[in-house]
């Protein structure tokens, strides 16, 4: 147990599906973050939330869209995809924001994604 | 554009060696460098490191960090199976947040 729980852990979806990620951190953090990892490329950082309210959005494609209910509750709403959006996503939380402060990420096991 | 890049991308190494992970980094605002070890999903914590010099240690592991030259190095000694992960390296902590290396895919075999 990671304190930082995804379900689920493997979606495969159609390009012209709806579904949506969910994430949820046990660990009484401020901040949550949605990453993208493809294989052989390094983690990427696509949405940050700070208290529930977006503080980053690193360029993402409109087909990906996160919501942020709570501090403990992150979720990323996904349509349309496509299959190079294959990969898997993982959810993180900090104490406080990254940006402001050193405070580790700690990760969720992921959502293996493929878009068929 | 913040930068981190570690070697080697891949190590194959026998139970028992000593191996040696290098982080570059160029970032623009730098607060800090983190060592993560992934094994199946969930990317670990290992060390945080702020200060040039001063090495990190846990169990068989090790981290130094070099604020001058810009790079730090995660040491393993007497290597064992379970070991086997990729490690990552991230910096920064500015507006972009973290950025990561690609990783070092390092594989134990017995």
């Amino acid at each position: 147990e990671t304190g930082v729980t995804q379900t689920p852990r493997h979606l495969v979806m159609g390009m012209t599906n709806k579904k949506s990620l969910k994430c949820e951190q046990h660990l009484g953090h401020n901040a949550m973050y949605w990453y993208k990892q493809s294989a052989k490329k390094p983690l990427e950082l696509m949405f940050v939330y700070s208290l529930e309210e977006r503080v980053e959005n690193n360029s993402v494609p409109s087909r990906f869209s996160p919501e942020c209910p709570n501090s403990s509750h992150l979720f990323l709403h996904l349509h349309t995809l496509q299959p190079e959006d294959s990969a898997l996503y993982l959810c993180a939380s900090s104490q406080e924001l990254q940006s402001s402060y050193n405070s580790p990420l700690h990760f969720g096991n992921g959502t293996r994604l493929t878009v068929t | 554009e913040d930068k981190v890049v570690q070697s080697p991308l891949s190590l194959v190494v026998h139970e028992g060696d000593t191996v040696t992970l290098n982080c570059s980094y160029e970032v623009t605002n730098f607060r800090s460098l983190l060592w993560y070890k992934q094994e199946k999903k969930a990317p670990t914590f290992l060390f945080m490191l702020t200060s040039s010099g001063i090495e990190k240690k846990s169990g068989r592991l090790s981290s130094i960090l070099d604020k001058k030259e810009l790079f730090s190095i995660l040491n393993i000694t007497a290597t064992q199976t379970g070991d086997s992960a990729i490690y990552l390296c991230a910096s920064g902590g500015g507006a972009d947040g973290l950025t990561f290396g690609k990783g070092t895919h390092l594989i134990i075999q017995p």
